[in-house]
């Protein structure tokens, strides 16, 4: 996974609890990626990062937060977590000189 | 925004080439396609990109048309182990570095 790390690889919430997913990169690339998947669809960009400090929406940021302190940790929040947010969340980096992502393993979350 | 068009689903005899299409028909110029692969629910694999020309790699190889608004796949030798969706991704048009991921390919290779 290209030294990208998620946890946890799983959780089950109840409605309206938050979480914290994290995800840790270990070779100090500058973008950072978050992806929901939902059962049977396609990859729908939440958030992503340019660098430490910089943040911007995806294609689904709404319900999430992300900060990105430093360059190796990019944390997504969820602060009222809803049945909808059912999803398997996927970290990513991109390798710098290239547009190539390299995804970790993903956490399987429920909510219910 | 930068839309790649796919299949929904393809099958595919074992030992077969497998030839996967998608349409761009918005790409930027000097916009790469990429593929990736995701088998069962494992994050998204990275396969091949290109630009213009033709593209091969240990894993599959890459035609893009003159006029850049389609590209094949061809995994030349397909075994039961490429049954994946493939995605055929392109950058956000806006200048931006987010990628858009379609449904993708069920491919299904069969025995």
């Amino acid at each position: 996974n290209a030294g990208v790390t998620q946890t946890p690889k799983f959780r089950i919430l109840k409605i309206g609890q938050s979480m914290t997913l994290q995800c840790t990169q270990d070779m100090n690339h500058n973008y950072m990626y978050w992806y929901r998947q939902d059962p049977g669809m396609g990859l729908k960009l939440i958030y992503y990062s340019v660098g430490a400090g910089i943040t911007d929406k995806g294609e689904v940021p709404n319900g999430y937060n992300v900060s990105r302190s430093t360059t190796e940790d990019f944390p997504l929040r969820l602060e009222l977590a809803a049945p909808s947010q059912t999803s398997v969340y996927f970290c990513a980096i991109k390798t710098r000189g290239t547009d190539t992502q390299y995804f970790g393993p993903g956490t399987r979350l429920t909510v219910l | 925004d930068a839309k790649t068009t796919q299949p929904t689903s393809m099958d595919c005899a074992e030992g077969r080439a497998a030839n996967l299409p998608c349409n761009h028909s918005t790409i930027s110029g000097n916009e790469y396609v990429y593929w990736y692969r995701q088998i069962h629910s494992q994050g998204p694999q990275y396969i091949i990109h290109g630009l213009k020309n033709n593209e091969t790699n240990e894993m599959a190889s890459l035609i893009i048309t003159e006029d850049r608004k389609s590209s094949t796949l061809i995994l030349p030798h397909a075994t039961l182990r490429d049954t994946a969706v493939y995605y055929c991704i392109v950058r956000d048009s806006g200048g931006t570095y987010k990628y858009i991921f379609g449904t993708g390919t069920r491919l299904k290779v069969l025995a």
